[in-house]
């Protein structure tokens, strides 16, 4: 149980044009997702919480405008980078905490595979 | 400020033991978790302590001692396959979770 998975898992793109990236919880209905940004060989990142049904939380320095997050059902939670430049390339990651703790405790997050985003 | 501290990198042989460490200074507890991180890949689950105590799982045992603020992650019979990044994460008392920058295990032949 606690499978979630992310799409697409590679993306280039060209320097200003968006990018819609997902993320599902495929087993349980999750409540609550995060979106986390990697860079090579850094600790994970975390840019904002999603919650179903009303507006993400940023972190500190996250641009809301930038980064637009939409989590419009229980299992579907969606990450748009607009007017992607090249600094933004990185690993996105999402992760949704299962409230029933199927997998484990309830307040494990479980991670999706994850998208390669390369802005050219 | 919130602060989660474990080694940049340690050197194992396989077949052997290793010990992780965790250190950690945040406003409240709610937990700590243990993942894994291959290169290129999301992290995975390995263990959650909430408890003071030993909590074993296979060739992974994870130990917490909330008083000291620390944790080890303790991997037995260490096999290439574990080569990887540990990142050890605590829940605050808002139920966030502040990540450690991680623990990159090379496992030598």
């Amino acid at each position: 149980g606690a499978v979630v998975s992310q799409h697409p898992s590679r993306v280039i793109c060209k320097s200003g044009t968006s990018v819609k990236i997902e993320c599902r919880s495929l087993d349980f209905q999750a409540t609550t997702m995060f979106w986390y940004r990697q860079f090579p060989k850094k600790s994970l990142m975390l840019m904002a919480t999603s919650n179903e049904g009303s507006k993400a939380t940023y972190e500190q320095g996250v641009e809301k405008d930038k980064f637009l997050i939409n989590h419009a059902s229980l299992t579907l939670s969606t990450l748009t980078v607009t007017s992607a430049h090249p600094e933004d390339s990185s690993f996105y990651i999402c992760s949704a905490r299962d409230p029933q703790g199927a997998g484990g405790p309830s307040e494990t997050q479980y991670f999706g595979p994850g998208t390669r985003l390369l802005v050219l | 400020g919130q602060n989660i501290d474990q080694p940049t990198e340690m050197t194992a042989t396989e077949g052997a033991i290793v010990q992780i460490n965790c250190t950690y200074q945040t406003s409240g507890f709610n937990g700590l978790f243990w993942y894994q991180q291959h290169a290129g890949e999301a992290p995975t689950f390995l263990s959650y302590n909430v408890l003071d105590g030993l909590e074993e799982k296979g060739r992974f045992s994870s130990f917490l001692s909330r008083s000291k603020g620390y944790s080890y992650l303790l991997l037995k019979e260490l096999q290439m396959k574990d080569s990887a990044s540990y990142l050890c994460a605590v829940m605050d008392s808002n139920y966030q979770l502040i990540w450690g920058a991680g623990t990159k295990l090379i496992i030598k032949p």
